[in-house]
């Protein structure tokens, strides 16, 4: 199993420009999230999913987007590049099992706008 | 706002000796507590995780859970120079969503 991978590894953006970042995970796990990590602090969620065709917001949404059409796939679209994104994006999945929910990590995409 | 507290250090302890994490969670109806190591530039990586109250151990890593106390603890027996990483404590307070802390920065040195 390769688990969570995630492309690219690096980004530069200029301000305005869109990307999507691909976040994929063969665990068959029902459910996939995106965080990002400022310089010095903890993870923030932007987006989750709880199963394909189902998303939520998390903490953090504005600027991003996202979508689940199958399982395996949970890509996270920024529309507008600003300063502010200029961040480290880790995508993560679990497999909820009662009230537990240990959640693996990808790689992470470092992303600099300017 | 649900919150996860941690010191960021850096903790310094010489190898060989126990280093001691800490956690605090403002919510409790939190039923799970995860402890993630993270290297710089890498992506977190789960190394331990607690449901009851008490210890509980794995190797040279043990978590502390007192509910009562909203307190999470992580200790490391005879630490060494490659356990140097900052620890992310992470709790679930419940609808698939963890919160973090913004974790402690522990350094080893030998």
């Amino acid at each position: 199993n390769a688990g969570v991978t995630q492309t690219p590894k690096f980004r530069i953006l200029k301000i305005g420009q869109s990307m999507t970042l691909q976040c994929t995970q063969d665990m068959n796990h029902n459910y996939m999230y995106w965080y990002r990590q400022d310089p010095g602090m903890g993870l923030k969620l932007i987006y989750y999913s709880v199963g394909a065709g189902i998303t939520d917001k998390g903490e953090v949404p504005n600027g991003y987007n996202v979508s689940r059409s199958t399982t395996e796939d949970f890509p996270l679209r920024l529309e507008l590049a600003a300063p502010s994104q200029t961040s480290v994006y880790f995508c993560a999945s679990s497999e909820l099992t009662s009230s537990y929910n240990e959640q693996f990590f990808g790689p992470g995409t470092r992303l600099t706008v300017l | 706002q649900k919150e996860v507290e941690q010191n960021s250090g850096p903790l310094s302890v010489p190898e060989g000796a126990i280093a001691s994490l800490n956690c605090t969670y403002s919510d409790r109806g939190s039923q799970s507590f995860f402890w993630y190591r993270q290297y710089s530039g890498k992506s977190p990586e789960l190394i331990m995780s607690i449901y009851s109250n008490g210890d509980k151990e794995d190797g040279r890593f043990t978590a502390q859970l007192n509910k009562a106390s909203q307190y999470v603890s992580l200790l490391i027996r005879d630490s060494q120079p490659s356990d140097s990483a900052t620890y992310l404590c992470a709790v679930n307070t419940g609808f698939q969503k963890l919160v973090f802390g913004t974790g402690t920065r522990l350094l080893v040195s030998p």
